[in-house]
């Protein structure tokens, strides 16, 4: 069965805790993403990797940190850094890193800060 | 930069009404645009989306959405709603730089009226 699979679903920290959330893809795709979703604000973009071993930033990267060691995967840290972590995280992945591009999104992580 | 205004982040019509959902986009080059919706604690869905070609782009569940250039916008149409259409409504725009970033609006929330 494909898809992107985000685990857990929910997911409680105490503040000054670093916490981490995974992602995993058995559809093949170079591309992967994480997104932040709070109420009102849409999704804003933490990071992205395009192929293995390489991630750049996006908009709202501070207090967050990811790798990509294997295609399939890319967890999400949140860091004791982050001043706000409760929210929805979303990962999503692509076929490619083309602008025309699907983004396919798992279930997301809901992520409370005790 | 790229930019996505959704107007209206709460939309309520009737059943069998027509769904009309608005979003107008900044871009300083030729825009690739999508719609997406997201059921509660749910990821995100791909309607459609808008690359080049024709500019009246059918999606699934019955939504389409018209590109049109001179007026910046990008309107998410539903001749008649359903019940099961209640959840909410993304529009994004691809950003220029690199990877498949996308610009999200702030969303919309459609509730159908029985």
């Amino acid at each position: 069965d494909g898809g992107i699979t985000q685990s857990p679903k929910y997911l409680f920290r105490k503040e000054g805790q670093n916490v981490t959330l995974s992602c995993e893809q058995n559809l093949n795709h170079d591309a992967m993403y994480w997104y932040r979703q709070d109420p009102g604000q849409g999704l804003r973009l933490i990071y992205y990797s395009q192929i293995v071993n390489d991630f750049q930033k996006g908009d709202i990267a501070e207090g967050y940190s990811v790798s990509r060691e294997k295609k399939e995967s890319f967890p999400l840290t949140v860091t004791s850094a982050q001043k706000n972590p409760t929210a929805f995280y979303l990962c999503a992945t692509s076929a490619g890193g083309g602008r025309t591009d699907t983004q396919y999104f798992g279930p997301g992580t809901r992520l409370t800060v005790l | 930069a790229q930019s996505v205004t959704q107007l209206g982040s709460h939309v309520s019509v009737s059943e069998g009404a027509l769904v009309l959902l608005r979003c107008n986009y900044s871009s300083s080059v030729p825009p690739y645009l999508f719609w997406y919706v997201q059921y509660p604690n749910q990821g995100l869905q791909l309607l459609l989306k808008y690359t080049t070609g024709a500019t009246l782009v059918k999606g699934i569940n019955g939504f389409e959405a018209e590109f049109k250039k001179s007026e910046t916008s990008f309107h998410l149409t539903k001749p008649s709603a359903h019940m099961s259409d209640a959840a909410e409504y993304f529009c994004a725009v691809s950003d220029i730089q690199g990877a498949q970033k996308l610009v999200f609006g702030q969303g919309t929330r459609l509730t159908i009226n029985p």
